[in-house]
């Protein structure tokens, strides 16, 4: 199984600020990583697929990047509905797993 | 639009059974792999299984694997989880999505509470 470890775990950040999550994972999942958001009371939201690949509809400040084993997803200017937890996910292997999730509050 | 609608949950006996169902619309029910993932009152994701378009290939999290079985009528356009041998461990929120890689969209989820 790959274990997918996500950091930190929590992020005190100031709307406006520049934010960058990490994952990594414990062998390659070569492009196969996908992002959440989720918010209180909600389903998650997927963000980013294929690292990348932002899905329909999601604003261009979410990015993804990365490849093999570590990933990143940068938020460029954190607006106030983007405060929330995020999980990483890897689908190149079964069982397909997640990070364990990084919070973001407001400073 | 596609809509997910989890239904099913309930509070149950350890050692218990619950069926889960999942009623879909907007797309093409039979073109597309299901999926369930849950999460533990305050904790994380954890991906529980999938079911390819033709019913086969099935694929389960160890933690589910002989208790759980997934399950699809193609006809009436929804998605089943039979949940056999309950444990408190299985307490969790479950949802439903669409995909076998990444999953788009999600339902609202159905809760699932065991007894101990």
């Amino acid at each position: 199984e790959i274990v997918m470890t996500q950091s930190p775990a929590t992020l005190s950040v100031s709307p406006g600020e520049r934010v960058t999550l990490s994952c990594r994972a414990s062998q390659s999942v070569s492009n196969n990583l996908a992002w959440y958001q989720q918010k209180p009371g909600q389903a998650p939201r997927p963000l980013i697929y294929l690292v990348s690949a932002r899905v329909t509809g999601i604003p261009a400040r979410f990015s993804g990047s990365g490849s093999g084993t570590e990933f990143t997803l940068t938020i460029s200017s954190l607006q106030s509905e983007d405060f929330a937890v995020y999980f990483c996910q890897q689908y190149d292997s079964w069982p397909r797993t997640f990070g364990q999730g990084t919070k973001l509050e407001i400073k | 639009e596609v809509q997910l609608l989890e239904s099913g949950g309930d509070l149950v006996q350890s050692g218990g059974s619950l069926r889960l169902s999942c009623a879909t619309s907007g797309f093409t029910f039979s073109k597309f792999a299901m999926t369930w993932v849950r999460q533990a009152p305050g904790k994380g994701l954890e991906w529980v299984s999938t079911i390819y378009p033709s019913g086969e290939p099935t694929y389960y999290a160890d933690s589910v694997k002989g208790r759980f079985t997934i399950s699809r009528d193609n006809s009436k356009n929804t998605l089943y989880l039979q949940a056999n041998s309950l444990r408190a461990e299985d307490t969790a929120l479950y949802f439903c999505t669409l995909g076998w890689g990444w999953f788009d969209p999600w339902g609202q989820g159905t809760l699932v509470t065991v007894s101990s």
